[in-house]
């Protein structure tokens, strides 16, 4: 079966720094591109960038860029979201999730539509 | 950045009559050389993620109900429920995957009525 399985909750303070994660299994990790999405109390869904963890090629939407970091260690598997000093307003549910990839012959091609998704981080950040 | 447009924002209809959501693209997600529409339809239920519905546009993912249908090109696109059911109350979104940021709808809420 084909899986994300995202690290706990987390309750941190503005200012402090926080790294979470995302293990995929049952599908070869380094070939799929991983995206993460915010989704912050009550509202929509919120794509902040996407990694390729073979070549660890990485694309953040600008409303991201300098503000995360995003990573993929393909020896376990693992994407993570990282943030150097948080803010109030990074807290928030977040959800990696896995693009597709269409295969024809000996031919094949990565969309990014996202199936499946983790079951979500729920970080708060809070004095 | 691509922005997209759903409407209306939320919606009740009552169980076995159709419900309709609209999207609309402030560009053309339609890719001429393969002819396909770079657009998906996630359903959301509360305390749960996003689950794909449709994708280029009105190929249903494996294991979605019938009822459930994507239509549309270019820059307007629909997500139909043919005959709501109960356990279809949940938030809608569209997403495109032709440019990047990779962008999502503001979302439709769908109520029973």
């Amino acid at each position: 079966e084909v899986q994300l399985v995202q690290s706990g909750a987390e309750v941190k303070k503005p200012g402090e720094s926080l790294k979470i994660s995302c293990q995929g299994s049952g599908y070869r990790f380094s070939t799929y591109w991983i995206a993460w999405v915010r989704q912050m109390p009550g509202k929509g869904l919120e794509w902040m960038g996407i990694i390729y963890p073979a070549d660890s090629d990485t694309r953040y939407s600008p409303s991201f860029e300098g503000q995360v970091t995003i990573s993929a260690d393909k020896s376990t598997s693992t994407a993570y979201l990282q943030w150097r000093s948080l803010k109030a307003s990074d807290t928030g549910m977040y959800y990696c999730a896995r693009g597709v990839l269409s295969c024809s012959g000996n031919e094949c091609y990565s969309y990014n539509w996202f199936d499946p998704w983790g079951q979500g981080t729920l970080v708060t950040v809070s004095s | 950045d691509v922005v997209m447009t759903q409407s209306p924002d939320s919606l009740a209809v009552s169980l076995g009559e159709r419900a309709t959501i609209n999207c609309k693209s402030s560009q053309s997600l339609l890719y001429t050389s393969n002819n396909k529409n770079y657009l998906a339809w996630y359903q959301q239920k509360p305390g749960q993620p996003p689950k794909v519905l449709t994708y280029w546009a009105s190929t249903r993912e494996s294991g979605v109900p019938d009822r459930f249908s994507g239509s549309g090109s270019g820059t307007d696109f629909t997500l139909t429920i043919s005959s709501l059911q109960a356990e279809d109350v949940a938030v809608y979104y569209c997403q495109q995957y032709y440019f990047t940021p990779y962008t999502f709808g503001q979302g439709t809420k769908l109520e029973i009525k």
